[in-house]
């Protein structure tokens, strides 16, 4: 399976900043999906990215607030914009190969 | 709207204990998955289930896919302490929906 290079792993940050996670896939993929796991909740899909495309957001997700690039096969970031207290999750990347692999997560606190 | 709900949220139990937690839906999945996550890591697939009624065993694990492909169970025989985690089911639609996770417990 792959092997997904998620970065920072956590990060504190002043409210009205925002914050890129990168992505790093070890094999070219299609899509990879960014999501959010609030504090002790599941995940929640954010969007999927194609590269070469503008990426798709779910229902409550706007390219705004969570602008993604996908500038080749291996590699995303994502960014959370103009960040509140409420943005303070776990942001996960992941990829799809017969299974879902998942990144180690950025914890992101917005103070 | 949330469609897959898990039971129990919380699992507290001593070593040795046998337990199960429950994935349950109104919609069918072409396939379920079943994850575990520990604190500062992602998500680790433990196993797809694709066939209803379909039954697969990982060591002390066993995975049950339910026959209208709507639900899902998993067993644990014997808990041990490592098996601490939170357990997340996932059904595959046109995407991946998450289950609203189990956090197990297991004391020594």
């Amino acid at each position: 399976s792959a092997v997904i290079s998620q970065k920072p792993s956590r990060d504190i940050c002043q409210r009205g900043t925002s914050l890129t996670i990168q992505c790093q896939v070890d094999s070219q993929v299609t899509m990879m999906f960014w999501y959010r796991q609030q504090p002790g909740q599941s995940l929640t899909l954010i969007a999927t990215a194609n590269q070469g495309s503008e990426a798709t957001y779910e229902s409550g997700f706007v390219i705004d607030k969570f602008p993604i690039s996908r500038p080749n096969l291996t590699f995303s970031t994502l960014t959370v914009s103009n960040m509140s207290p409420e943005d303070s999750s776990i942001y996960l990347c992941s990829v799809d190969q017969g299974g879902y692999t998942f990144g180690s997560g950025t914890r992101l606190t917005v103070v | 709207t949330q469609l897959l709900e898990q039971s129990p949220q919380f699992l507290s139990i001593q070593e040795g204990e046998n337990l199960t937690v429950y994935c349950n839906s109104s919609s069918v999945f072409s396939s379920l998955q079943w994850y575990r996550q520990e604190p500062g890591e992602g998500p680790v697939l433990l196993v797809t289930v694709v066939t209803g009624g379909e039954v697969k065993k990982l060591k002390r694990l066993t995975f049950q896919f339910g026959d209208a492909r709507k639900d899902s169970s998993l067993h644990i025989t014997a808990a041990q302490p490592g098996d601490t985690g939170l357990y997340l089911c996932a059904g595959a639609l046109d995407k991946l929906i998450f289950g609203t996770g189990t956090r197990l417990q297991v004391f020594p």
